[in-house]
C-alpha cells in the first residue's frame, strides 16, 4: 500500500533533550516536505527536500534540522526541543515537485510532540 | 506576504444537504489550487484540484470553482453525509515557489 509514515505518533520530551521523528514513503517520491499544524495557524512548512541531499528551509525552520540521505527517508530532527516546538507534525511527499505541476501531497498520519 | 484564507472557520449542513466552504487568496501569481480534507486523527487528505487554465472542475459529489478576478476559490460538497464531517483546507502554489502555502481551514459539521 502506497503511503507516508511518520514514527512515533505521540511523544511527550524535555526541554532540551533531542529527539528525531522519522518518515518514510514507499512511493518513489522526489519531493518531500514537513509541515507543524497548530490551532488557527493551519499548517506551516518547516523544511522541504526535492530530491536525495537537496534540503531547503521552509517557513518556520528554525530550531529543526532534516537529512536526505535515501530518497526514502526524510527525517525530522529537534537538536534542542522547547515548548514552543510542542505541535502536530506532518510529514508528506509528492511525485514531482511542485513547480512541474503535480502538487498533490500525501501525508503521514501526523507525529503529535509535547515538549515539557 | 502571500495568504490564503478562509472566510469560516466553521459551517454546519443538515445531511442531504449541499455544502459550500470558501478560500480567498492573495497571491496574484498563483496557477494551482488543492483542497484537502482532514479527518480527526488523520493527515490531510488530496480532494480535488484545479489550475487557475479552468474555472471548474468536477469530482465524484465535490466541484471546484475557481474566480480568479476576485481571487476566490470554493469547494462544493452534494448530498453531504457524516463522512464528510472534517477540516477542509485550500492550499495554492504561488506560481513558481516550490511549496503549497495553505489556508486555516474551515471545519465542517453535518448534522445527522
Amino acid at each position: 500500500e502506497a503511503q507516508v509514515t511518520q514514527n512515533p505518533r505521540y511523544l511527550i520530551t524535555v526541554t532540551g533533550k533531542k529527539l528525531t521523528v522519522t518518515c518514510s514513503q514507499n512511493m518513489n517520491h522526489e519531493y518531500m516536505s514537513w509541515y507543524r499544524q497548530d490551532p488557527g495557524l493551519g499548517l506551516r512548512q518547516i523544511y522541504y527536500s526535492m530530491n536525495v541531499e537537496v534540503t531547503d528551509k521552509g517557513d518556520v525552520p528554525e530550531g529543526y534540522k532534516v537529512s536526505r540521505k535515501e530518497k526514502r527517508n526524510f527525517p525530522l530532527i529537534l537538536e534542542s526541543p522547547s515548548p514552543n516546538q510542542t505541535s502536530l507534525y506532518f510529514c508528506a511527499s509528492s511525485f514531482l515537485l511542485p513547480r512541474q505541476g503535480d502538487e498533490k501531497l500525501f501525508f503521514g498520519s501526523g507525529t503529535q510532540l509535547s515538549v515539557l | 506576504g502571500e495568504s490564503v484564507g478562509l472566510h469560516l472557520p466553521t459551517l454546519s449542513v443538515q445531511e442531504g444537504d449541499n455544502s459550500i466552504i470558501n478560500c480567498a487568496y492573495s497571491n496574484s501569481a498563483s496557477d494551482y489550487f488543492i483542497w484537502y480534507k482532514q479527518e480527526s486523527g488523520k493527515g490531510p487528505q488530496f480532494i480535488i484540484d484545479i489550475r487557475s487554465n479552468m474555472d471548474k472542475r468536477q469530482g465524484q459529489r465535490v466541484t471546484v470553482l475557481l474566480n480568479k478576478t476576485v481571487k476566490h476559490l470554493s469547494l462544493q460538497i452534494a448530498a453531504t453525509q457524516p463522512g464528510d464531517s472534517a477540516v477542509y483546507f485550500c492550499a495554492e502554489n504561488g506560481g513558481g515557489n516550490e511549496k503549497l502555502t495553505f489556508g486555516t481551514g474551515t471545519r465542517l459539521t453535518i448534522i445527522p
